[in-house]
């Protein structure tokens, strides 16, 4: 497609729930990126794979979070045991290498209740 | 841990208004810097990325300086219109850390 497409565009789910969030980058776009947006807050980086590889883990705000990356292409966030804190918009970039103009899909809306 | 600080937080000016949005960053050790714009309900767009060997980068109205030394960057824009409302950005990556964001300049430019 022409842009960052994610999916779904809104998820309401119940506390404990496990959810998946899917991003499709931009064609030939090696570098992605997971990012978060709470309400009333500013962007807060997740993660960042350069092809298939995320080189550092450690943005991920605890370890019922996991992404994944696969085929340099589509990419996953998943949140397991969800919480009420976890609501937020997650945004997904891509760029065609690490340092280069990200653009952002326009997210998808977590609501946790 | 890199912290990216905009002022002001909130700006109304009349149309046709040139206006400076301001960006400092703690650590001067970036990549690069990047302006976005966020309006509501939709993503970020990017307006201008400056790598951090260069000083300045224009697009139309719009003109972002930077000075990595001094950990600032400022965007110019010029003869403000009414479509110009929304939320300004400012981030800065640093390689193993993503991009960190400022927590935005909100413009409203009145008719």
């Amino acid at each position: 497609g022409a842009g960052v497409s994610q999916s779904p565009s809104n998820k309401v789910t119940e506390k404990g729930k496990d959810v998946e969030l899917r991003c499709d980058p931009i064609s030939g776009h090696t570098a992605l990126y997971w990012y978060r947006q709470r309400l009333g807050q500013g962007l807060e980086f997740l993660i960042y794979f350069q092809g298939n590889s995320a080189p550092d883990k450690s943005g991920l705000p605890s370890d019922r979070f996991s992404a994944e990356r696969t085929g340099e292409s589509v990419s996953t966030l998943t949140i397991q045991r969800t919480q009420q804190e976890d609501s937020a918009v997650y945004l997904c970039a891509s760029s065609l290498g690490t340092g280069n103009i990200q653009y952002f899909g326009a997210g998808t809306r977590l609501s946790v209740l | 841990k890199q912290e990216v600080t905009q002022i002001p937080a909130a700006l109304s000016v009349p149309e046709g208004e040139n206006l400076v949005l301001n960006c400092s960053f703690t650590d001067s050790a970036i990549y690069n810097l990047q302006w976005f714009r966020q309006d509501p309900g939709k993503g970020l767009t990017s307006l201008l990325l400056i790598q951090s060997s260069q000083r300045e980068q224009t697009s139309g109205r719009l003109n972002a300086s930077l000075d990595k030394s001094s950990g600032r960057s400022t965007l110019y824009i010029a003869a403000s219109q009414p479509g110009d409302s929304a939320t300004y950005l400012c981030a800065v990556w640093v390689i193993v850390d993503g991009l960190t964001f400022g927590k935005g300049t909100h413009l409203i430019i009145q008719p």
